[in-house]
């Protein structure tokens, strides 16, 4: 199993809908998470960090599920300017080193 | 803001060439790392720095080597470019120690080796 699972996507939703993607992940230490956004051909750029249940930033909302080792990303009211690629990113406890999930795609239509 | 530059933006070398990738950050950031990015298999770290003249292997450094001589610039050196390291570089920073700190990166580079 991976240590970090995000389902590839693309999700592809209209403008003004809601769309939430889940992040899995195996080490049950784990105790802070991160979203980025990565736009094509560029860099990922942190999004939120969640550090306990949940964090909410505007439109968007994290939640930390500890019991079932997921976080969730929830987008709503999307705009086009949302298409992107969401990249989870799990720091593995007591290393520097981070694991990245490979992104979930999405495609906000007009 | 934290900026993290990346020399180029985009490379193109030949095979058995050496190729410098340079980065440089403006925060005084203790911890630099280099990663690479596929399609299909996310980022992956091919070295990391936690101080001046500090180094540990990530994750794939085979082929790869690095230099930090001074705390704001960390190297990355292909000492005989393959095919096989046409990728995109990332370099990316952070404060000393805590997995709770965030990594922020540079806008990238897309090497192709021919």
């Amino acid at each position: 199993r991976k240590e970090v699972e995000q389902d590839p996507g693309p999700f592809n939703v209209p403008e003004g809908a809601t769309v939430a993607f889940n992040c899995t992940y195996s080490n049950s230490a784990s105790q802070s998470f991160f979203w980025y956004r990565q736009d094509c051909r560029k860099e990922p750029k942190l999004l939120m960090s969640v550090y306990s249940s949940g964090n909410e930033d505007g439109r968007f909302t994290a939640q930390l599920n500890r019991a079932s080792q997921y976080i969730s990303l929830l987008i709503r009211d999307s705009k086009l300017s949302d298409s992107a690629t969401y990249l989870c990113v799990v720091p593995r406890g007591g290393t520097y080193k981070y694991i990245f999930g490979t992104g979930t795609r999405l495609k906000v239509l007009a | 803001d934290v900026k993290v530059t990346q020399s180029s933006r985009y490379l193109v070398k030949r095979t058995g060439e050496k190729v410098f990738l340079e980065c440089v950050q403006d925060m005084d950031h203790e911890n630099m790392f280099w990663y690479r990015q596929d399609p299909g298999l996310g980022l992956r770290l091919i070295y990391f720095s936690y101080d001046v003249k500090m180094k540990e292997k990530g994750d794939i450094p085979e082929g790869y080597s690095v230099s930090r001589e001074k705390k704001e610039r960390f190297s990355l050196i292909l000492e005989s470019a393959s095919t096989n390291q046409t990728s995109m570089y990332l370099c990316a920073s952070r404060r000393r120690g805590q997995a709770r700190e965030k990594l922020f990166f540079g806008s990238g580079t897309q090497l192709s080796v021919l």
